[in-house]
């Protein structure tokens, strides 16, 4: 039972362009989600987070839109740039505080120069 | 950052004998994970620590234990290792109160 699903495992896109990462969720007691970069031979790293309590959040780059009826975010990268190329994976928690997150399978994210 | 270490980092092991890995942090935080990540899975979450002493099962903790008997230090064990369990293996911990997990370079396990 997947609870968190990244239906598109690639994606590429020409530098400069938008980038938009997809996430769907099942679980409606999730009231937290977060955006995780990962690199090859590394640990995922934070890249950005919304509360349910909000439907955008934006930082530099990134910003990740959450549509709470179609249980649905996501991720737009703009512009584009080499080094985010990478796979990117969607997470959720419920009840914060209570610290346990589900991940998405994931997307490879390929910037084209 | 929080200063978190895995090792080993790479271990080849055949089926059958038992491999313990080790995370260590040093930063005195309460939440410590194990997560493996598989192609086409993702992150799956096996155990998680809450304190010394105080862990639980993530969804895929069948054929593993964990222990933490010291903050800074929180174990996972594969009592008879199978092939199934060839994997990435990533630590965690839980940074502040922002839900965000912290994860270490992880350790590369294959089970021969």
């Amino acid at each position: 039972d997947q609870q968190v699903k990244q239906n598109s495992p690639s994606l590429s896109v020409q530098e400069g362009r938008i980038s938009i990462l997809n996430c769907d969720y099942t679980n409606s007691m999730f009231d937290y989600f977060l955006w995780y970069k990962k690199y090859p031979a590394e640990g995922p790293t934070f890249l950005i987070s919304i509360s349910s309590i909000k439907d955008k959040n934006e930082d530099g780059r990134f910003t990740v839109f959450l549509n709470k009826s179609a249980k649905h975010l996501s991720l737009h990268i703009v512009p584009s740039q080499p080094g985010d190329s990478a796979v990117y994976f969607c997470a959720a928690g419920a009840n914060f505080g209570n610290e346990k997150l589900t991940f998405g399978t994931g997307t490879r994210l390929t910037i084209i120069p | 950052d929080a200063g978190i270490t895995q090792s080993p980092r790479h271990k080849v092991t055949e089926t059958g004998t038992p491999v313990t890995l080790r995370c260590h942090q040093t930063e005195n935080h309460r939440y410590m994970y194990w997560y493996r990540q598989d192609p086409g899975h993702g992150l799956r979450l096996i155990h998680y620590s809450y304190g010394v002493k105080d862990t639980d099962k993530g969804e895929v903790s069948d054929g593993y234990s964990v222990s933490r008997s010291k903050t800074e230090d929180f174990l996972l064990t594969l009592e008879s290792a199978t092939s199934s369990q060839t994997s990435v293996y990533f630590c965690a911990i839980l940074q502040g109160n922002t839900g965000e997990l912290f994860f270490g370079e992880g350790s590369r396990l294959t089970v021969l």
